[in-house]
């Protein structure tokens, strides 16, 4: 069965630190990994990773995958309040050409002042 | 350009009710998915449609379906509502199928008593 687990569950840290979210998988017919961020209601996209080794960047936060060991890492540096949020992992396996996201539970980031 | 939408917003309904949920993808995406979000199960796949066909589908029971319709728009009902259907549906859309970032609704938060 496919699967996607992150870790920590949960993490609080002080503006400024910098974190490190991770996300393992075991899936059949992996197609990409997706990073989202979710404050209320709607995750909203951050990241799609394909390509082992290639460092995707947007401002203060970055990804990588390593296909090989099955895993990525969200890196979120200089945090600020506005970047507390629950932080999902989600992999694209495909079935020929459909469309399915398995999700991990995600990371529950809260940033203190 | 408009985001994807959802109406209703929130629902509330009884067990052994049935509900009709409603997604209007961005203009010019094709495909849907939709999502159950629970606090304990987090984000699960629900099914994907793509030009009117559903063409994959999650481990949930046959009183949840869907259909899309030819602007692309996408509905899923569930009949005989039960306490355990209590939870946030989210439809992603997505321009094609392979290879293609989905976005993420506001999300419908059934409540069912």
């Amino acid at each position: 069965e496919d699967k996607v687990v992150q870790s920590p569950l949960s993490l609080v840290v002080h503006e400024g630190d910098t974190v490190t979210l991770n996300c393992s998988y075991e899936v059949t017919n992996f197609r990409s990994l997706l990073w989202y961020k979710q404050e209320k209601k709607a995750p909203t996209f951050l990241f799609m990773l394909t390509s082992s080794g290639i460092e995707k960047k947007s401002g203060r936060l970055s990804s990588i995958l390593d296909k090989k060991e099955l895993f990525s890492i969200l890196n979120i540096t200089a945090t600020q309040t506005g970047d507390s949020a629950i932080y999902l992992c989600a992999v694209d396996v495909h079935g020929g050409a459909t469309n399915k996201l398995i999700f991990g539970t995600g990371t529950l980031l809260a940033v203190q002042p | 350009k408009a985001g994807v939408t959802q109406t209703p917003r929130y629902l509330i309904k009884t067990r052994g009710q049935q509900v009709t949920l409603s997604c209007s993808p961005i203009s010019g995406h094709r495909s849907v998915s939709w999502y159950q979000q629970t606090p304990g199960q987090g984000l699960q796949f629900l099914f994907e449609y793509f030009s009117e066909t559903q063409r994959n589908k999650g481990n949930f029971p046959g009183r949840f379906s869907g259909r899309q319709f030819s602007n692309s728009r996408s509905e899923m009902n569930v009949s005989t509502l039960e306490l355990g259907d209590s939870a946030l549906y989210l439809c992603a859309s997505s321009r094609l199928a392979e290879q293609e970032t989905q976005y993420f609704g506001p999300g419908t938060r059934l409540l069912v008593l």
